[in-house]
Parts: C-alpha cells; structure tokens; sequence
C-alpha cells in the first residue's frame, strides 16, 4: 500500500492563472474522491470518480473547475482563471467501492493552493 | 442532505485525562460512520469506523466510539489520553449503500499538555 499520492504539495499563483493538480490514488482502488479544505472547517465535497467516470459533481464545483479521470488511473483536478476564494487546501481520496462494499477512503496529503 | 455537528472546537486535556468528543449527525437513512485524525503536518488518517453490527467500534491507538441510533450521535472515546494524541479529529458519514461521498464535520482540535 503506497498511500495516495498528491502533486503539487504546494502551489503559488496569481489571481486569473490556471492551475492543475493531480492524484494518484491507491492502486486497486476503483473509486476516487475530490475534497476541498479551508481553515478551520472539515474537507467538503467536489466531486467523485468511479473507473474513469465521473458520478457526482458538488455544487462547489464552479465552471472554471474540471476534473478528469482518464483510463481510470490518476485524475487531475484544473482550476481556471483563479480567485482569491479558491485559496484552499485540496484533497485526493480512494476506496475500493460498488454496491455492497463498504469501504474506507484513504486520503492523500492535499495540495495547498495560494493565490497572490 | 447530510449535516455533522461537532460541538468542541478546541479541547484541552492534560495526559491521562479521559476524552471524550461529540459527533451527532442528520440524515434520512442508514449511514456510515467515521472519525478521522489529521496529527500536524500529516494526512488524514482513518481512526475508527462504524458500518453495522456492534454499535460498539474500538479503532487504533485504544481510541472507541459509540453509535447511538436514537440521538444520531457518534461520540469519540479514549479513557486516557497522551501528549501524541495532540492533532484535529474530524468525525464524518456517508449513506450506507455504495461507497459515497463523505460529510465532515469542522474538526475538533485536541491539545494535550504534558
């Protein structure tokens, strides 16, 4: 079990770039979750990936966010034209997940995004 | 939707204290519990989970937690604590069908002084 692997651990930007952070999760795990965490709350909901398709969007997840999961491996997770508000740290889980398996999620270390 | 409420936002105990956190949740159907610990500088890690069966679930590092059905509450136990316990705890649920996205709480912060 190599964990959940997240890069960047940290990301500087200016306001209006684009940024992209990606996740590699645990290796036989069909499921994979994205988190976002500010300061002094718990992690809340973006969006979740089965295989390669995505399941569930949050509504926390504006148009200039867009996660992909190509062939099912990794994911990476673009924010567009950045704001002050996306400031955030952002958090990668797996589990190994379907109908009647109940399973944890495995969390990665996040990346932190700092927008100048 | 689902809620979690955690009623302590920073605790402080000195080691060999006893602890004990709240978690009540809000949700129409089964669920899925689970507390999570964040030591500083580290991921989050699984402490303990409930999935049914035993209302009684003992996790790692002789942490314990209690599901009471009827107050929609799942406490986090540990009859004594010690200074590495120092960390965030963040309780959490799911819907208890699949493996679905997780609520959590805001966090509890626990300092433990020596």
């Amino acid at each position: 079990d190599t964990g959940v692997s997240q890069n960047p651990r940290h990301k500087i930007t200016k306001r209006g770039q684009n940024v992209t952070f990606r996740c590699d999760p645990i290796s036989e795990h069909n499921r994979l979750y994205w988190y976002r965490q500010t300061l002094g709350q718990g992690p809340e909901f973006l969006t979740y990936f089965q295989n390669e398709a995505q399941l569930e969007k949050s509504r926390l997840l504006s148009d200039r966010f867009s996660a992909e999961r190509p062939k099912g491996s990794f994911s990476t997770l673009e924010i567009q034209r950045t704001e002050q508000g996306d400031s955030a740290m952002y958090l990668c889980a797996s589990s190994l997940g379907g109908q009647a398996v109940n399973q944890p999620q495995h969390f990665g270390d996040g990346t932190r995004l700092s927008i100048l | 939707a689902q809620s979690v409420s955690q009623h302590n936002h920073h605790v402080i105990l000195s080691e060999a204290a006893s602890l004990e956190l709240g978690c009540n949740y809000s949700y129409g159907g089964t669920v899925n519990l689970f507390w999570y610990v964040q030591y500083p500088g580290q991921h989050l890690q699984l402490l303990l989970k409930y999935f049914s069966g035993d209302p009684l679930v003992k996790g790692i590092k002789g942490f314990e937690a209690e599901f009471i059905k009827s107050k929609f509450s799942f406490n986090l136990r540990k009859p004594s604590v010690q200074w590495s316990d120092t960390a965030e705890y963040f309780c959490a649920v799911n819907a208890n069908f699949g493996n679905e996205k997780l609520t959590f709480g805001t966090g509890t912060r626990l300092t433990i002084i020596p």
